[in-house]
Order: C-alpha cells, then sequence, then structure tokens
C-alpha cells in the first residue's frame, strides 16, 4: 500500500476484554514498530520486529500483551484482559532496512483503544 | 538508555516571525537525532534527521534543526512560521548501537495570523 495502515482507528472495550490490533506496513518493509502513545504524551516503545523475528520485546508493559508479525508483513498486536491504564493511541511504524539506524520511521495513523 | 527533554509545552509564534522548538538529548553512543510532526488525527510524519556531518540540516516544509555536541541540543527551527505551521512537533533520539527510537513529550506549536 502507498503507507501504514492501522485497524481498527477506534477500539472501545469493556476491563478484562481481549483485543486484537492489527498494522499492514508498507509492502517491503523489513522493520516493523509498536508504540504506545498516552494522552498528552510522547510515543512509548513497545516491541520491534525485523521481518518475523522479534527482536527486542522490552518496551512490552505487561505479559498480558503480546505481537507477533508471522510472515514478515502485517503485524498484530494482542492484549489481553484489557485494562482501564491502557487507554491510549497504539502507533505501528515500519522501516524499508533491517537495521533502521539512521532511517525513518513511517507512522500509521494509530489505533485509539478506550478501555471502560 | 537513551532519552530526550522537550522543556517547553506550548511555543506560541506570530505568523512570520521565527520559530524555535527546543530538544536537548541523552544517549551513551552516537546520536541518530530526529524531528517528526503530528496533525490532528493522523501519524506522526517525518521532518528531518542528523546522522553525521554539517551540524545544520535542512528537511521539509522549510524546516531545518541544528546539531549542537557539546550543549547535546537539537533545536527546530523556522525562519518565517504559517499558520498551517500549526501541530504538535516531537523530537527523537536513537543511540547508534540499538533499534529503537526515544520520543520526547512533544511540543504544541500554535502559530497566530
Amino acid at each position: 500500500g502507498a503507507g501504514v495502515s492501522q485497524s481498527p482507528r477506534y477500539k472501545v472495550a469493556k476491563r478484562g476484554q481481549d483485543v486484537a490490533l492489527r498494522c499492514d506496513p508498507i509492502s517491503g518493509h523489513v522493520s516493523l514498530f509498536w508504540y504506545q502513545q498516552a494522552l498528552g504524551q510522547g510515543p512509548e516503545f513497545l516491541t520491534y520486529f525485523q521481518n518475523e523475528a522479534q527482536l527486542d520485546k522490552s518496551g512490552l508493559p505487561s505479559d498480558r500483551f503480546f505481537a507477533e508479525r508471522p510472515e514478515g508483513s502485517v503485524s498484530t498486536l494482542k492484549i489481553q484482559r484489557t485494562q482501564q491504564e491502557d487507554s491510549a493511541v497504539y502507533l505501528c511504524a515500519s522501516s524499508a532496512m533491517g537495521t533502521p539506524g539512521g532511517e525513518k520511521l513511517f507512522f500509521g495513523s494509530g489505533t485509539q483503544l478506550s478501555v471502560l | 538508555a537513551q532519552s530526550v527533554a522537550q522543556p517547553e509545552d506550548q511555543v506560541n509564534v506570530a505568523e512570520g516571525n521565527p520559530l524555535t522548538v527546543k530538544c536537548t538529548y541523552s544517549v551513551s553512543g552516537n546520536p541518530y537525532l530526529f524531528w517528526y510532526v503530528q496533525y490532528p488525527n493522523r501519524g506522526l510524519q517525518f521532518l528531518l534527521k542528523y546522522i553525521t556531518g554539517d551540524n545544520l540540516v535542512k528537511g521539509s516544509y522549510g524546516f531545518e534543526a541544528e546539531f549542537n555536541k557539546s550543549q547535546t541540543s537539537f533545536h527546530l527551527k523556522k525562519p518565517s512560521a504559517l499558520v498551517s505551521d500549526s501541530a504538535l512537533y516531537f523530537c527523537a533520539v536513537r543511540d547508534g548501537g540499538n533499534n529503537r527510537l526515544a520520543f520526547g513529550k512533544g511540543n504544541q506549536v500554535v502559530v497566530i495570523p
């Protein structure tokens, strides 16, 4: 596609529900990132994939958060047993190279998650 | 661990006046520095980056930024602000040794007609 696509755009979940957020990166991009952006804050790193390999998941806040990219393209961020503090915008970004270094990231518009 | 500080919450500037958005960083290795802009209901868009070389970096929409190693700063500048520059601006740094990009909390820029 022309850019990074995320779905759904908005998600409302009751506390305790599981949610799945999808990211379609730019075709051919090797690197994929997930970020969490709380209201009034900058994006916080969650996890990083190089193709299908999850090379860094140190930013995932708890074991309720799980991300996958099984075929090295589309990625899904899953949050189990959602809690109110999970409410945030979840951003996906991709870059062309496998070693991001000085590469710029292309961001999707994000999924705004509201946990009631 | 790398980090970024953007000391001001909001920057107000009159249209046509110079615009400066401040950023300082902390890394253990060589810094890769970036500025991104976020418009309402849209994803972050890349403006410019510093990797190495000339300390003055030029980017999109007439923006530029100056890398100052001694002050660990990377301030964003524009000589003449437009109303359309009103947006949220994020400074980010990547330590050359790893893949994660660390963002500041952002600065809201308001350009007054």
